[in-house]
């Protein structure tokens, strides 16, 4: 079955960087891209980007311009997500999910989050 | 960036009642609007995409309607797994946006 299987739980002090990482299973990686998502303590959920895991094109989230990398590596079927220059509002469960869409020839805006990893707590904290 | 806003944000009701819950967009989306549900301590989970289709292994309690700038997202007869929140999401921009969430409790 179709799994997302994210690193564990990061500590990190105000200034620091973390790299989340999101390994897929159960289909073929370079099909569908994967999106982050995070969500703060108690808050909704915030849309960070995604990456296309077929030629690594990526759409951020203009707030994380500059602060945030999203990288694949096709051949361990695993994404990463680097976030830099850490401030305590970073913290948060951190979420990857598959971007997926059903048709066999899908526009960009047919994509949808079907699939989720169980999320990385990374916390920013002096 | 496109605002989605949720109605209401928290809903008390009881196992067997019809629930609606509605995502309005601050401009035209067309049908690109999916929803979601997120148990506590949990992933989110995929109910419905492009406003009305059912994902593979949802309920058919579960549906969808709306395009536009309106959409609904119906529970038809609650179930006591159902108390969650839920969550729209806007497709229609390359800057994905979330409404802010509608908490489901029980009655």
């Amino acid at each position: 079955q179709v799994q997302l299987v994210q690193s564990g739980a990061e500590v990190k002090k105000p200034g620091a960087s973390v790299k989340v990482s999101c390994k897929a299973s159960g289909y073929t990686f370079t099909s569908y891209g994967i999106s982050w998502v995070r969500q703060a303590p108690g808050q909704g959920l915030e849309w960070m980007g995604w990456i296309s895991a077929y030629n690594g094109n990526t759409n951020y989230a203009q707030k994380l311009q500059g602060r945030v990398t999203m990288t694949t590596d096709t051949s361990t079927s695993t994404a990463y997500m680097e976030l830099r220059s850490l401030r305590s509002d970073d913290t948060a469960v951190y979420y990857c999910a598959r971007r997926y869409c059903s048709g066999g020839s899908c526009y960009w805006r047919d994509y949808y989050m079907d699939v989720w990893g169980k999320g990385t707590t990374v916390t920013v904290s002096s | 960036d496109i605002q989605m806003t949720q109605s209401p944000s928290s809903l008390s009701a009881s196992v067997g009642d019809r629930v609606t819950i509605t995502c309005r967009a601050s401009q035209s989306i067309s049908s690109y609007l999916n929803w979601y549900q997120q148990k506590p301590g949990k992933a989110p989970k995929l109910l419905i995409y492009a406003a009305s289709s059912l994902q593979s292994g949802v309920p058919s309690r579960f549906s969808g309607s709306g395009s536009g700038t309106d959409f609904t997202l119906t529970i038809s007869s609650l179930q006591p797994e159902d108390f969650a929140t839920y969550y729209c999401q806007q497709s229609y921009s390359t800057a994905i946006t979330f409404g802010q969430g509608t908490r489901l409790e029980i009655k």
